[in-house]
C-alpha cells in the first residue's frame, strides 16, 4: 500500500510563491501527481514526475526525489484565483491510485 | 467531447435502499475509477477498472459493487446504503495507468438518511 503526507494548509499573498511537500511511503511506486481541487469542483490534473527532479508548467513546478520518498509542487506568483485545495497522488505499477489529505491554500491580497 | 460525466448529480437515499451512479466517457480511455471524498478529506479509491470486463478493489472497497460491461461505462453500486456512505462520489478515466492524467466528472453528492 501507499500513504502521502502532506501540510493540511499554508498562506501566503499574492505574488508570492509557496511550496507544498508531499512525502510518500509506498510500495511500487511509480509516479507522483498533483492536483488541484477548488471548492464545489472536480479535481483537475497540474503534473506528474516520475523521474527526479524539477517538471515546468507555466506558474506551476514540481519536484521528485526518488531516494528521499519525498516531493513538493511549486506554486509561484500566486494569484487570488490559486486559492484552492492540493493533493498529491503516488501511483503504483498496477495503476492503483492513492491521494494524500490535500493541502488547503489560502491566498490573501 | 462531454469528457467525463455522472449520473445523478445529487441524490438522498434512506438506509437500506440500493442504487447504482453511472460515470460514462467518451474519451476512450481503458482506465476508470471509482472515488469517495468526505469533507476535508483527499480522495479514496474505492474500486478502478483497468480495461473492458475488469474490475479490481482499491482502498475502501467494502459495501460497493462495480461493473464494466462497456469501455466506456463504469457502473458503481450500493446495495443497501449506510449513512457512512454519505460523501462526494468521483468518477475518473485515463488512458492509461494511474500515472497517467485523470479526468475527473462533476462528482455525484450522495446523502444516506
Amino acid at each position: 500500500g501507499q500513504s502521502l503526507e502532506q501540510p493540511s494548509e499554508v498562506t501566503a499573498v499574492e505574488g508570492a510563491i509557496v511550496q507544498i511537500n508531499c512525502t510518500y511511503q509506498t510500495s511500487g511506486f511509480y509516479g507522483l501527481s498533483w492536483y488541484q481541487q477548488h471548492d464545489g469542483g472536480a479535481p483537475t490534473f497540474l503534473s506528474y514526475n516520475a523521474l527526479d527532479g524539477l517538471e515546468e508548467t507555466g506558474r506551476f513546478s514540481s519536484f521528485l526525489s526518488r531516494s528521499d520518498s519525498y516531493g513538493y509542487l511549486l506554486l509561484q506568483e500566486l494569484q487570488m484565483k490559486d486559492s484552492a485545495s492540493y493533493f498529491c497522488a503516488g501511483a503504483d505499477s498496477w495503476g492503483k491510485f492513492q491521494f494524500g489529505a490535500g493541502t488547503q491554500v489560502v491566498v490573501t491580497p | 467531447n462531454a469528457g467525463v460525466t455522472q449520473t445523478p448529480k445529487f441524490r438522498v437515499l434512506k438506509t437500506g435502499q440500493s442504487m447504482t451512479l453511472l460515470c460514462a466517457q467518451d474519451m476512450n480511455h481503458e482506465y476508470m475509477y471509482w472515488y469517495r471524498q468526505d469533507p476535508g478529506m483527499g480522495l479514496r479509491l474505492i474500486h478502478y477498472s483497468v480495461g473492458e470486463g475488469t474490475t479490481a478493489k482499491g482502498e475502501v472497497p467494502d459495501g460497493y459493487n462495480v461493473s464494466r460491461l462497456k469501455k466506456q461505462n463504469f457502473l458503481l453500486g450500493l446495495e443497501s446504503a449506510a449513512p457512512s456512505q454519505t460523501s462526494v462520489y468521483f468518477c475518473a478515466s485515463s488512458y492509461g495507468a494511474g500515472y497517467n492524467e485523470q479526468f475527473f466528472g462533476p462528482g455525484t453528492r450522495l446523502t444516506v438518511l
